[in-house]
Parts: C-alpha cells; structure tokens; sequence
C-alpha cells in the first residue's frame, strides 16, 4: 500500500489567497483526520471524518477553514482566504474504525503564507 | 477533558538507554500509542499497547504502562543517533461516538554520539 498521500507537499503562497490541501487515505480507512503543527502549539487535530461524514470539527480555527470529504477516498482541506499565522505543516491521517484505531499519518504540506 | 503531558527535551549519549516519559489523565483510556517523527516526516506509528496490558517488548523498545498512575514509558535501547527525533504520546479514551487520539507535545530526543 502507498500510504496516505497527501498534495501538495510543499505551498507557498500570499496572504488573501485561497489553498486547498488534498489526501488520499489508505484504501479501506473509513476514518480521516487533518491535524495542524507548529512550533508554539504543537500537533491540533482539526477535523476528522468516519465514513465521509464530518464527526468533530471542534478544532477548525476559524471559519476561513473548511474540509470536504467527497468520497472514502479524497479529502480537501481549504483554506480562505489564507493569512501568515496558517503557515503551517499540515497532515492528514487515515484508521480504520473498530480495529484499534491506530492512524497513519501522511508526510504532510508545509503551508508557507506570505 | 483529555490531557496528555511529555516533557519537552531528552539528550543521552549512543549506546546507554533512553526513557521518554508521558503522563495522561483519561482514565478510560483503551488504547496508548508512541509516535516518531523524524525531520521533515509525518508521525510514525512506532508501537501501541493496550489497557490491559503492563508491558510490552518490541527489539530495542519496551513500553511500559501504569494505569493506576496513568504513567505510560518508552525505553530506547542501546540509543542510536537514528533514534534522534520527536516521540509522541498518545491515548484513544472510551468515549461514545469517537475515535480520535490526544497527542502529548512530543518529546524531542538527541542522541549525543
């Protein structure tokens, strides 16, 4: 298996632009987490999904931030428009549910927002 | 709610052993994993250990789990300058409905050669 993929692997853009981070989970994960890290507040989960349905966006910062899941195998995290404190690396991760729930995480987008 | 504390920074000369501690205060806890992340990378699942269970061995790992003082630790022996990273802690709690997992801060290890 490949892994959880995650596109692109590096973004540098300018403050007011919109970014969309995408991930492919593991085939036959049914659930899907976004996490944030930074140096000052470490690892955030965002938002996760249990069979593309979203289960606890709690984390999402600010309505700026929305996350699809469209199929069991693509997820979209965007961000607009995008500001310097989103400079960030980005993951997503993929378990399956009711099997331990261990997450695999993907290598993650370093986010760069001028 | 869930709170899961490491201590921040760890150095130890290759060759001894390592101990990264990581304290928690969800007492449902059911499941507890330590994570490695190497530069640049994503989190690396490394090992996880159930709540019933004390100890669990795995080649130079040794997970450690305490549930009455929900103290959970990992050895590292025979430290390598490849072990250098961050190590997360981390628990999945019993609560209906959720599967997520609360992540300590990391505890970032340097291995001196």
């Amino acid at each position: 298996d490949a892994g959880v993929i995650q596109s692109p692997r590096h973004e540098v853009t300018e403050m007011g632009q919109e970014v969309t981070l995408r991930c492919k989970p593991i085939s036959g994960h049914n659930s899907l987490f976004w996490y944030r890290q930074t140096m000052m507040r470490g690892l955030e989960l965002l938002i996760y999904f249990n069979n593309n349905v979203p289960i606890d966006d709690s984390g999402m910062p600010e309505d700026r931030f929305s996350a699809k899941m469209p199929n069991a195998s693509f997820s979209t995290l965007k961000i607009q428009p995008s500001e310097p404190r989103d400079s960030a690396v980005y993951f997503c991760a993929s378990s399956l549910r009711g099997g331990g729930e261990t997450q695999y995480f993907g290598p993650g987008t370093r986010l760069l927002v001028l | 709610g869930e709170d899961v504390e490491q201590s921040l920074f760890l150095s130890v000369r290759e060759g001894d052993s390592s101990v990264i501690n990581c304290t928690y205060t969800d007492s449902s806890s059911t499941y507890l994993y330590w994570y490695k992340q190497e530069p640049g990378a994503g989190l690396q699942l490394l090992t996880y250990i159930f709540s019933n269970m004390d100890m669990k061995q795995d080649q130079r790992l040794t997970v450690l789990l305490n549930k009455k003082d929900k103290h959970l630790s990992l050895r590292i022996a025979d430290t390598q300058t490849g072990d250098s990273a961050i190590y997360f802690c981390a628990e999945k709690g019993f609560k209906t409905g959720a599967n997520n997992l609360f992540f300590g801060t990391g505890t970032r290890l340097t291995v001196i050669p």
